[in-house]
């Protein structure tokens, strides 16, 4: 089945840093590909999306790009602030005939300091 | 924006109790979705539904049923619940397409004791 992969969080750096978070995937076919942020208190929010290789999703100075010579949708930002703080989820659609489905990572959770 | 509405954000309740879950979405959304999000083990799919009156079961339906009389309210009802089911259950909509993205209600954050 489809399964996908995450770093163990928790990932904490300075303020300006420069961020990666490791997403790899298992799945038939040609999923799309998905990052979700979650804040304390919240539900998920969708912070960006990929449909098919090679394309590049972005929001808010984040990007990822679809990998499928390597199954791997690595989110990035090259300066964090604060505010970033969070757990990210990375996610893949799943067709099952009648509705898209996602499997998600077990997220990583992100902790900018000052 | 896309607005999906969950019931209560925190519940308590006694085990072997019926307890029900709300959702409401007002984008005319086709899907809908319930996940019950516990450390360690991300986001698990418990029901969803692709229609009126639809539904089928997800990774971990066990213990639970759902209900979707109308549009844009799904019902996830514990039929007695347990304390193996205290959890966050969020609730999520989206269109029909395999690159359209789910959008998620706030959550709510059950205890059963």
């Amino acid at each position: 089945g489809n399964s996908v992969t995450q770093m163990e969080g928790p990932v904490t750096l300075s303020e300006e840093a420069f961020l990666t978070i490791n997403c790899t995937y298992t799945a038939t076919g040609y999923p799309s590909l998905f990052w979700y942020v979650q804040y304390p208190g919240e539900g998920l929010q969708l912070l960006l999306k990929a449909t098919k290789a090679d394309d590049k999703g972005s929001n808010k100075g984040f990007e990822a790009t679809y990998r499928k010579e390597t199954t791997s949708f690595h989110l990035e930002k090259g300066s964090v602030q604060v505010s970033d703080s969070a757990v990210y989820f990375c996610a893949l659609s799943d067709w099952g005939g009648t509705a898209s489905k996602l499997t998600f990572g077990t997220g990583t959770r992100l902790q900018v300091t000052l | 924006d896309v607005k999906v509405t969950q019931s209560s954000r925190y519940l308590v309740k006694r085990t072997g109790e019926k307890v029900f879950l709300e959702c409401v979405q007002d984008m005319d959304h086709e899907n809908m979705f319930w996940y019950r999000q516990d450390p360690g083990l991300g986001l698990r799919l418990i029901y969803f539904s692709y229609d009126v009156k639809m539904k089928e079961k997800g990774d971990i339906p066990e213990g639970y049923s759902v209900s979707r009389e109308k549009k844009e309210r799904f019902s996830l009802i514990l039929e007695s619940a347990s304390t193996n089911q205290t959890s966050m259950y969020l609730c999520a909509s989206s269109f029909t397409g395999g690159n359209q993205p789910q959008h998620f209600g706030d959550g709510t954050r059950l205890s059963i004791l």
